[in-house]
C-alpha cells in the first residue's frame, strides 16, 4: 500500500525554526514528486512547491518562495518543510501528497499524508 | 495572478444531482482535477484529467469541461457526499499549480 506519513502536531513560539517530516512507503520514493499544501484554520488548499527526491529538484509556489525551504533524503523516503523563523501566520496544518504523472505529463496529487497540524503561539 | 473560481456552497437533498463548477482562463488549454476533503481529513483526488474517475471512487461521481468552466457532478447525492470539493489546475505556462477556494456540499 502506498503512504505517506507525516510527523506529529508541532507547537511553536514565533521566530523559532521548525522542520517538519514525510515518509513515503510502499513505491519507490525517488521516483514520483513529493509536493507540499498549506491550509490554514477554516480555510482552502494552498500549492507550497514540489520536490524530485532523485535530484533535489526544487520549485516553489511565488506566494512561498523565500518563506519555507523544502527538501528531501532519498536514503530514508523522507521528504521535509521547514521555515527558519516561525510567524503566527504560519499556524496551518500541512499536507504532503506525491505526485501521479502520466505519459502525457499530466499530473496530480495521490495519495497525501494525514496532515501536520502546526501552531504558532506565543 | 490567475485564479480558480468555485462557487463556495452547494446545498442539494439526498438522491438529487449536486453541480460544483470550477473557472478560470487556462482551463481550456488545462486539465482540472476534483479532491474531496471530508472534516478532519486529508484530501483525496475523485476526478483526474477534467473526467477520469480513480479506482475506487463511485461512479457517481464524474466530470466535464466545456470552454473557461469545468464541472463535478454527483448524481444520487448520498449523506457521505458531505465534504469540501476543490479544483486544482496550471497556469498556463505551467509554472505553478493552484486550488480553486473550494466548495462546501451540504446535504440536506
Amino acid at each position: 500500500e502506498v503512504q505517506l506519513v507525516q510527523s506529529g502536531a508541532e507547537v511553536k513560539k514565533p521566530g523559532e525554526s521548525l522542520k517538519i517530516s514525510c515518509k513515503g512507503s510502499g513505491y519507490s520514493f525517488t521516483n514520483y514528486w513529493i509536493g507540499w499544501v498549506r491550509q490554514m484554520p477554516g480555510k482552502g488548499l494552498e500549492w507550497m512547491g514540489i520536490i524530485y527526491p532523485a535530484d533535489s529538484d526544487t520549485r516553489y509556489s511565488p506566494s512561498f518562495q523565500g518563506q519555507v525551504t523544502i527538501s528531501a533524503d532519498k536514503s530514508i523516503s523522507t521528504a521535509y518543510l521547514q521555515w527558519s523563523s516561525l510567524k503566527a501566520s504560519d499556524t496551518a496544518m500541512y499536507y504532503c501528497a506525491r505526485r501521479i504523472d502520466d505519459s502525457s505529463g499530466h499530473n496530480w496529487f495521490d495519495p497525501w499524508g494525514q496532515g501536520t497540524l502546526v501552531t504558532v503561539s506565543s | 495572478s490567475y485564479e480558480l473560481t468555485q462557487p463556495p456552497s452547494v446545498s442539494v437533498s439526498p438522491g438529487q444531482t449536486a453541480r460544483i463548477t470550477c473557472s478560470g482562463d487556462a482551463l481550456p488549454k488545462k486539465y482540472a482535477y476534483w479532491y474531496q476533503q471530508k472534516p478532519g481529513q486529508a484530501p483525496v483526488v475523485v476526478i483526474y484529467k477534467d473526467t477520469e474517475r480513480p479506482s475506487g471512487i463511485p461512479e457517481r461521481f464524474s466530470g466535464s469541461s466545456s470552454g473557461t468552466t469545468v464541472t463535478l457532478t454527483i448524481s444520487g447525492v448520498q449523506a457521505e457526499d458531505e465534504a469540501d470539493y476543490y479544483c486544482q489546475s496550471a497556469d498556463s505556462s505551467d509554472t505553478y499549480w493552484l486550488f480553486g477556494g473550494g466548495t462546501k456540499l451540504t446535504v440536506l
